[in-house]
């Protein structure tokens, strides 16, 4: 048990559709990043969010964005679905740098038809 | 441009041996190491990490090794136990500067232990 949730837990959804993902960190955790994992690969950084501002980005077009919330939660949108979107989305928390350990949640399962 | 790799797929090892699992990186700016478990299904969960400026770090069963000047560390687990079959990933990051959260990941390790 991380404390980190994440919802919903599966969804499926139409290519050219719009999807949001949600995220709740551990408590006192102000750092928020996104990754995404498709079978069989280790998961790639989509990008990061520190006190509700995007702080790094991976190599991800920005139909890929995100917020976070005053109480550290998050969301990630992903605009014009494609196929190749159908991933594991994993959402990590931990607090500030300086190598502290990062948590991740259970992964929003999302394929897209 | 595969930063981490694991060059490993899978390893089987028989219950009670030692399981060694390998991870090698090319970027010299990562300082600090990390080595997740996943099961099918779930999210990875954090095991074991060690700082750059180490060598070594242990944490009951399971040791991770770094080798700075090979750009190599491993993660020894013994004894192994049919519990730890699973995906290992090793991730690498910087504890430095806005991209602390940024890890990048190997493609993983099967595990499988034998009873």
């Amino acid at each position: 048990e991380t404390g980190v949730t994440q919802s919903p837990t599966h969804l499926i959804k139409t290519r050219g559709q719009q999807v949001t993902l949600r995220c709740s960190s551990q408590s006192g955790h102000n750092t928020v990043s996104w990754y995404q994992q498709a079978l069989g690969q280790g998961p790639q950084f989509i990008f990061q969010y520190y006190r509700e501002e995007e702080n790094g980005r991976g190599n991800f077009p920005p139909r890929f964005s995100g917020l976070q919330f005053p109480n550290y939660s998050s969301e990630l949108n992903v605009n014009a679905l494609e196929l190749d979107d159908s991933a594991l989305y994993l959402c990590a928390s931990s607090f500030g740098g300086g190598g502290n350990t990062i948590y991740f949640g259970e992964g929003s399962w999302l394929t897209v038809v | 441009d595969q930063q981490v790799k694991q060059n490993s797929p899978s390893l089987s090892v028989q219950e009670g041996r030692i399981s060694i699992l390998n991870c090698d990186y090319t970027n010299s700016m990562f300082d600090y190491f990390l080595w997740y478990k996943k099961y099918p299904a779930e999210g990875p969960t954090f095991l074991i990490s060690i700082s750059s400026i180490k060598d070594k770090n242990e944490d009951g069963r399971f040791t991770v090794f770094l080798n700075k000047s090979a750009k190599h560390l491993s993660l020894h687990i013994v004894p192994s136990q049919p519990g730890d079959s699973a995906v290992y990933f090793c991730a690498a990051g910087y504890t430095g500067g806005t991209s602390y959260g940024k890890l990048t990941f190997g493609q993983g390790t099967i595990l499988t232990v034998h009873p």
